[in-house]
């Protein structure tokens, strides 16, 4: 069974901190790995990694993909109130015919206070 | 720039009654998808559709659930009749491409309560 953990679950800081959430997987066939971010409803999409050791970056978020050890970090840097947010990681399973599923982690409640 | 819509926002139904949620794809998508999120819990794959075929399911996925693409732009998600674990939001997403190989862009959701 595919199986994506993120970590932490939970996470409270201050303004102008940096964070660093994880997201390992376990996923037969896989093919990508995306980050999104949560907050009132829709996931928003963030970053789509499918090579190791690439980073991608937008603005003050970065993140990177190790293929090897199975897992990917988003980080966020200078943070701002409005960072806060669930951020989900994915994992898309391209398995045997079909077009594959995204399997979801649990997500990182991200809060900063002012 | 180009959204996923989804109606109704909100739903509230009793149980045993039929629901269509309905979602408007990105227009130049040819995959779509719907996916669950129980409160509290994680976002769950429900369904794959392209070329007017059910590509992959889920085990949630059964014969009570249908999807459909009526038209050239409206995507739907039918249950036949409705059950209290029903309760969810559902999310409609699209893809210009399968299989992962592009991101996948999702809707605000259709929260649906039954009671």
């Amino acid at each position: 069974e595919d199986k994506v953990v993120q970590s932490p679950l939970s996470l409270v800081v201050h303004e102008g901190d940096t964070v660093t959430l994880n997201c390992s997987y376990e996923v037969t066939n896989f093919r990508s790995l995306l980050w999104y971010k949560q907050e009132k409803k829709a996931p928003t999409f963030l970053f789509m990694l499918t090579s190791s050791g690439i980073e991608k970056k937008s603005g003050r978020l970065s993140s990177i993909l190790d293929k090897k050890e199975l897992f990917s970090i988003l980080n966020i840097t200078a943070t701002q109130t409005g960072d806060s947010a669930i951020y989900l990681c994915a994992v898309f399973n391209a398995g045997g015919t079909s077009y594959g599923k995204l399997t979801f982690g649990q997500g990182t409640i991200l809060t900063v206070h002012p | 720039e180009p959204e996923v819509t989804q109606t109704p926002s909100h739903q509230v139904t009793q149980m045993g009654q039929e629901v269509i949620l309905r979602c408007v794809p990105i227009s130049n998508h040819l995959y779509f998808y719907w996916y669950r999120q129980i409160l509290g819990q994680k976002v769950e794959f429900l369904v794959s559709f392209y070329n007017n075929e059910i590509s992959e399911k889920s085990e949630i996925f059964d014969d009570q659930f249908s999807v459909e693409r009526p038209d050239g732009s409206n995507f739907t998600l039918k249950i036949r009749s409705t059950k209290l674990e029903d309760s969810a939001m559902y999310f409609c997403a699209s893809s210009t491409l399968a299989g992962g190989f592009s991101e996948q862009y999702f809707g605000p959701g259709t929260r649906l309560t039954v009671t």
